[in-house]
């Protein structure tokens, strides 16, 4: 069966300071894989998405990158981080196309930002 | 382009009465639809999807949403609520022209002894 790890749980960082977010997933290939954010009492924001190693779409231009060395991981980054970067991050996955399929999340980082 | 509207932004239900989640999309075409629950602090986990099938959804834990073109409407609906449904819900179409899912901006429920 497919599993989808994120890591850290949580993370309390200094503004300035770099970030690191990291998932991977289990059980499948050549998925689809995306980075949200989830601000306190909004929807989720959709980062960026991945379809392949090395093909990354940003959605929204800001301070964070993300990258996917392997087939099964993508990593969530900045070179410093804001007091808006705070917030609740979840990967997911998919495959094939968003029409019939459904995307499967991982259980999220909470990143406070101080 | 694709969005859904998330009439409530809180529900609160005492528990053993119906529950109502009220969701109205717009699409240039038929569309799929996607319920999600969040439960504090944990990812997003799939309780239904309609994607042009029977227009009467049914999903994990007792719910069920119906598909009602003529009113644009994608309504989550359980007879009787239990604790354990309190949670965030997400109503979500998907968005072929760019391939990726929008997400309404969520509802509460509450659910009370």
């Amino acid at each position: 069966s497919q599993t989808i790890h994120q890591w850290p749980a949580t993370l309390v960082q200094p503004v300035g300071s770099p970030l690191s977010l990291e998932c991977t997933v289990e059980g499948t290939s050549n998925p689809n894989l995306y980075w949200y954010r989830q601000a306190a009492g909004r929807g989720l924001q959709l980062l960026f998405y991945s379809v392949g190693i090395g093909q990354i779409s940003s959605e929204v231009p800001q301070n964070l990158s993300a990258s996917r060395p392997q087939d099964r991981q993508f990593i969530l980054s900045s070179k410093k981080l804001l007091l808006s970067d705070s917030g609740f991050y979840l990967c997911a996955w998919s495959v094939g196309r968003v029409l019939n399929n459904e995307q499967f999340f991982g259980p999220g980082t909470r990143l406070t930002v101080l | 382009a694709q969005s859904v509207t998330q009439l409530d932004s809180h529900v609160s239900v005492s528990e053993g009465t119906p529950v109502l989640l009220r969701c109205n999309y717009s699409s240039s075409y038929s569309p799929s639809l996607f319920w999600y629950v969040q439960h504090p602090n944990k990812g997003l986990q799939l309780l239904l999807k309609y994607t042009s099938a029977a227009t009467l959804v049914k999903g994990i834990n007792g719910f069920e949403a119906e598909f009602k073109k003529s009113e644009t409407s994608f309504h989550l609906t359980k007879p009787s609520a239990h604790m354990s449904d309190a949670a965030e819900y997400f109503c979500v179409v998907s968005d072929l022209d760019t391939d990726k899912l929008i997400f309404g901006t969520g509802t509460r429920l509450q659910v009370f002894p």
